[in-house]
């Protein structure tokens, strides 16, 4: 049972662009987001969070949206980097443990 | 502030032959995670300590996975006897009281 979703397995966005990865979720008792983001042979990497109390959040080229009623959030890469290219997974919790979805690979191109 | 340390990196066992993992999480963390990443999928989590005791394990597969953290410290997680769809990465983690959990590089296990 897939409680976090996201749908795109994979994304190419150009250099200087905006990067918007989405995630929708089915529990409702899920009360704090968190972004990853992981390159190959390498553990992944906080990127960014988002506690159910706020539906926004923004840390440098990085901002996550939540959208409580629709249960879906999303995180924006504004400008998007080549470095930028990835895989991000979107986590969700209702305590301690964290629900991932299957992961969006990200690619930006010079 | 030094990351979440595991060994090996990569391992190849036979099917029916045992392996275990070690970990070593960030100083201070008092919460240390075990995930299971198959190709294609997020991490799953397999058990959840709290110090030395176990908060959440309902999703290890206790007739051949067990796990244990003495001490409060490392951990090791262990498979006896591994099978094919064990193959996975196996991944640490340990979180901060903000619950931002930091991972380690992982363990690629390949049953063969």
């Amino acid at each position: 049972d897939q409680q976090v979703k996201q749908n795109s397995p994979s994304l190419s966005v150009q250099e200087g662009r905006i990067s918007i990865l989405n995630c929708d979720y089915t529990n409702s008792m899920f009360d704090y987001f968190l972004w990853y983001k992981k390159y190959p042979a390498e553990g992944p990497t906080f990127l960014i969070s988002i506690s159910s109390i706020k539906d926004k959040n923004e840390d440098g080229r990085f901002t996550v949206f939540l959208n409580k009623s629709a249960k879906h959030l999303s995180l924006h890469i504004v400008p998007s980097q080549p470095g930028d290219s990835a895989v991000y997974f979107c986590a969700a919790s209702a305590g301690y443990a964290l629900n991932f979805g299957k992961g969006t690979s990200l690619l930006v191109t010079p | 502030e030094a990351g979440v340390a595991q060994s090996p990196r990569y391992k190849i066992i036979e099917k029916r032959q045992s392996v275990a993992f070690w970990c070593n999480p960030i100083s201070g963390h008092a919460t240390l995670y075990w995930y299971q990443q198959i190709l294609g999928q997020g991490p799953k989590l397999l058990i959840q300590f709290q110090n030395n005791g176990v908060v959440d394990d309902s999703q290890l597969p206790k007739d051949r996975f067990s796990a244990e953290r003495l001490k409060g410290v490392d951990s090791t997680l262990k498979i006896q006897p591994a099978k094919l769809e064990d193959s996975a990465v196996y991944l640490c983690a340990s979180s901060s009281p903000k619950n931002e959990q930091y991972f380690g590089p992982g363990t690629r296990l390949t049953v063969t």
